[in-house]
């Protein structure tokens, strides 16, 4: 069974400034994706990052990057110029690669951008 | 495209009683999944269809949940005599029938039981 770690409940960051959540997963696969989704009090699940397994490039979404360390089975979440909307939970989520297979999520980081 | 669209937003019921949430997945995904938020939790799956057909529903209770994906409309997650246990957001998430990266989700029901 795969399982993800988030070790940090609540995160803040000045508006401008940069921040980054960690994750851990755990799993004996080989091929899989791993995510990070957003939760705004709005509760509506987006999707801010993906990235392959397979790839060592770190994928980029505008302010959005992520250090994946395959090795260290390490995935954090960058945040650069962070603005006021960023304010969410954050939460990082793992899913084999064969279609229809799950997202198993971390129990995730409250992040609040102060102005 | 208007997206995974659940009903209701919110749900409350006394203990005892049904509580039917609905899910309309996107065009053209038939696989739709759902997804329980226990409060300051993350998401836990609960179950995966496919028309007409229950995948894995490893996560779902034993008793008084269940879920159906009928051929003509949307899917229904049914949970009989709820607890306050029960009280959970509800999430749906539907995806195209391919290999695909992730999933598209709903907004949620909120079910409050009293």
């Amino acid at each position: 069974a795969q399982t993800v770690t988030q070790s940090q409940p609540e995160m803040s960051v000045q508006e401008a400034e940069t921040v980054t959540l960690s994750c851990t997963y755990d799993t004996s696969e080989n091929n899989y994706y791993l995510f990070w989704y957003k939760q705004p009090p709005s509760r509506q699940m987006i999707l801010v990052i993906r990235q392959e397994a397979y790839k060592q490039q770190n994928a980029t979404e505008n302010r959005f990057s992520v250090n994946f360390q395959k090795a260290a089975k390490s995935f954090s979440l960058k945040i650069s110029d962070s603005q006021l909307g960023d304010t969410a939970m954050y939460f990082c989520a793992f899913k084999l690669s064969a279609s229809g297979s799950r997202l198993t999520f971390g129990e995730g980081t409250q992040l609040t951008v102060n102005p | 495209n208007a997206g995974v669209m659940q009903n209701p937003r919110h749900l409350v019921r006394r203990r005892g009683q049904e509580a039917r949430l609905r899910c309309s997945p996107m065009k053209g995904h038939s696989h739709v999944y759902w997804y329980r938020q226990l409060p300051e939790e993350g998401l836990k799956f609960m179950v995966y269809l496919q028309k007409e057909n229950i995948i894995d529903e490893s996560g779902m209770p034993k008793e008084r949940f269940s879920a159906e994906f009928p051929k003509e409309g949307p899917s229904i997650l049914r949970i009989q005599q709820v607890v306050r246990g029960d009280s959970a957001a509800y999430f749906c998430a539907s995806s195209p029938p391919i290999r695909i990266y992730g999933y598209t989700f709903g907004s949620g029901t909120r079910l409050t039981v009293v």
